[in-house]
Order: structure tokens, then C-alpha cells, then sequence
């Protein structure tokens, strides 16, 4: 079974663009959460997707926005880009939202660099 | 403001001896406990999970939960250096809470 995919593994774009992620879900998994960890820093939390919906967001600006597709698949989009906006962004799934949320399934991540 | 609480470390462990990582938090209704593992460069990956008080075993670890006090623990025995990683704890309900990680070191 696949795990958690994501794309761009690498993304290196200039203060001002924007940054389109992507994220592919374990199959089955209908929750999806994107996590920022900048270097040597711990996960900041980013949003929270399920069945389509927007279901909380962390302590980010409006740049940063996201949606889920109905197959569950979902995109982070970041907007004027900043240069503290270089991090890892992880994706993650888990089966459903509830209690066992934390059950949380990662991918690889798509390091972004801003110049 | 929810906040969990880890020591940074690292914490160096001798090969073959107990590891024991420690995590605090402050919302008193969490019900879901969370530790993660992340080796350097790579994403994290779930190693346990508990929700009731008291203990929790899978092979070598160990997840201990003490919701009176607040705090939830990792022991890690027969520690090996393949252990050596960042151990994040995360705690909540329907969102979770991040701990900064401690990074543990196993010497051989």
C-alpha cells in the first residue's frame, strides 16, 4: 500500500512568488494536515482538511491557504513568498478525525527554499 | 495558550541501558498522547500511542501516562544506536499539540 506522497520533493523559488504543494493521502485516509518545521525547529501546524472541509487552521497569515479535493488529495498554497518561509512542509493522513487523530501517517516532505 | 514541554537534550544514552524521555503538558482535557520518532532528515513516524493512565508496552518501549500530574513518558530499553533520533511527544484531542523533541543518543 502506498504511504503519504508529496511533490515537489525540492522547490526553490525568490522573495515575492508562490509556492504550490501537493499532497496524496494514504488511500482510504480521508484527514489531511500540513505541518511547517523549519530547521532545527519543532512542527508548527499549518491546517487541517477533512472530506473536503477546512477544519482548523494553525497561527499562520492568509498567505498561507490551502484546499482538499474530493479524492482527498490536497495542495498547500503560499503566497508572497518570504524568506523565513524556507522549511520543511510535511504532509500527513490519518484514517478519520476523532480521538485517534494523532494516528498521524507522514510523507517524505517538500523542502522549500526562498532566495 | 496549550503547551507541551520537552527537554531539548540531547540526551546521551549508553548502548544496552533504559532511555527514558519525558514530556509535560498543559491542557488538563487532552485524552490522546502521541510519541513520535523522526531521524534527521526524514519525516516522523508513529511508535506509540496511549490513552488511558498507567502503562503501555510495545517490545522495547514503553509509554507511561499520568493525567493527575500531566505528563506522559517514553522508556526505551535494551537501547540501540539505531535509536539515536529526535522523539517528539504530541498531545490533544482533535488538534494536536507539538512538543519540540528531544534528541536522544545511544553511545555505543
Amino acid at each position: 500500500e502506498a504511504g503519504v506522497t508529496q511533490s515537489p520533493t525540492h522547490l526553490i523559488k525568490t522573495r515575492g512568488q508562490q509556492a504550490t504543494l501537493r499532497c496524496s493521502p494514504i488511500s482510504g485516509h480521508t484527514s489531511v494536515y500540513w505541518y511547517q518545521q523549519a530547521l532545527g525547529l519543532g512542527l508548527q501546524f499549518l491546517l487541517w482538511y477533512d472530506e473536503g472541509e477546512e477544519r482548523n487552521r494553525g497561527n499562520f497569515p492568509p498567505r498561507f491557504s490551502g484546499r482538499q479535493f474530493p479524492n482527498y488529495s490536497s495542495e498547500l498554497n503560499v503566497n508572497a513568498l518570504e524568506l523565513e518561509d524556507s522549511a520543511l512542509y510535511l504532509c500527513a493522513s490519518s484514517l478519520e478525525a476523532g480521538r485517534n487523530t494523532g494516528e498521524l501517517f507522514f510523507g517524505e516532505g517538500s523542502r522549500l527554499t526562498v532566495l | 495558550q496549550k503547551e507541551v514541554e520537552q527537554n531539548s537534550g540531547p540526551l546521551s544514552v549508553p548502548e544496552g541501558a533504559i532511555a527514558s524521555l519525558n514530556c509535560t503538558y498543559s491542557d488538563r482535557g487532552s485524552q490522546s498522547f502521541f510519541w513520535y520518532r523522526q531521524y534527521s532528515g526524514k519525516s516522523p513516524e508513529l511508535i506509540m500511542f496511549i490513552y488511558s493512565n498507567g502503562d503501555k508496552e510495545d517490545g522495547r518501549f514503553t509509554a507511561q501516562l499520568n493525567k493527575a500530574s500531566q505528563y506522559v513518558s517514553l522508556l526505551i530499553r535494551d537501547s540501540q544506536p539505531s535509536d539515536s533520533a529526535t522523539y517528539l511527544c504530541a498531545v490533544g484531542n482533535y488538534q494536536l499539540i507539538w512538543g519540540a523533541g528531544t534528541k536522544l543518543i545511544i553511545k555505543p
